[in-house]
């Protein structure tokens, strides 16, 4: 079975200053990667999405990660965060086998704090 | 196109009430979500329905009832409430039942069991 932790579950950073976000999953077969972010009051928003190719995804709000094999992780990043940033992000991860549905297995989620 | 709507926003139940959580989607999706988010829990699945006619259990699915009524609506009832199903519930849909595909989620439903 698949897993995924978040360990920071809260992560305060001034504006303009970059940002990391740390997943790590476990899973004994290969995995689809996502990150969501949700604004407060708000529901879940795709962020970026892992599947193949290239490491390094691009998403929206010029936020990006890198999958890394070797140390399953998926970590989100960001060079420098807007106040509007603030919010909380989910990781969250999928095997690769098709079956009849997408279990997403999600980490328990990273408050990121923008403060002026 | 409104995406996935979810009603109502909030809820307050006494323990043993009933009730039915509506979610409907105009984006044509095949699969739709039924989750509860509780704090430092992440999203747990609740039901699925990989296409019309069909529903399945997710990983908490005691206590819960769903309908997936036509292809738009994904109802999910609970039939005798309980304390422990205070939580905030989000609806998803995707187009399609492959792992590669993105769920959109609604705003969801804040329900307090008292």
């Amino acid at each position: 079975a698949q897993s995924v932790t978040q360990l920071d579950s809260q992560v305060p950073v001034f504006e303009e200053a970059p940002v990391e976000l740390r997943c790590n999953y476990s899973s004994s077969v290969s995995v689809y990667l996502f990150w969501y972010v949700q604004y407060p009051n708000q529901g879940l928003q795709l962020l970026l999405k892992y599947l193949s190719g290239s490491t390094l995804v691009k998403g929206i709000n010029g936020f990006e990660a890198e999958f890394n094999k070797s140390q399953t992780s998926f970590h989100l990043r960001k060079p420098s965060v807007h106040i509007s940033d603030t919010a909380e992000y989910f990781c969250a991860v999928t095997t690769g086998m098709n079956t009849g549905f997408q279990k997403l297995v999600f980490g328990t989620g990273t408050r990121l704090l923008v403060s002026p | 196109n409104a995406g996935v709507t979810q009603t109502p926003k909030f809820q307050v139940l006494k323990t043993g009430q009933s009730m039915t959580l509506q979610c409907a989607q105009d984006m044509n999706h095949n699969s739709m979500y039924w989750y509860r988010q509780d704090p430092g829990m992440g999203l747990r699945l609740i039901y699925y329905s990989a296409s019309e006619g069909t529903t399945d259990k997710g990983e908490v699915p005691n206590g819960y009832n769903v309908s997936r009524l036509n292809k738009r609506e994904f109802s999910l009832r609970l039939e005798s409430a309980a304390p422990s199903q205070t939580s905030v519930y989000f609806c998803a849909s995707s187009e399609l039942r492959g792992s590669q595909e993105t769920q959109y989620f609604g705003p969801g439903t804040r329900l307090l069991v008292l």
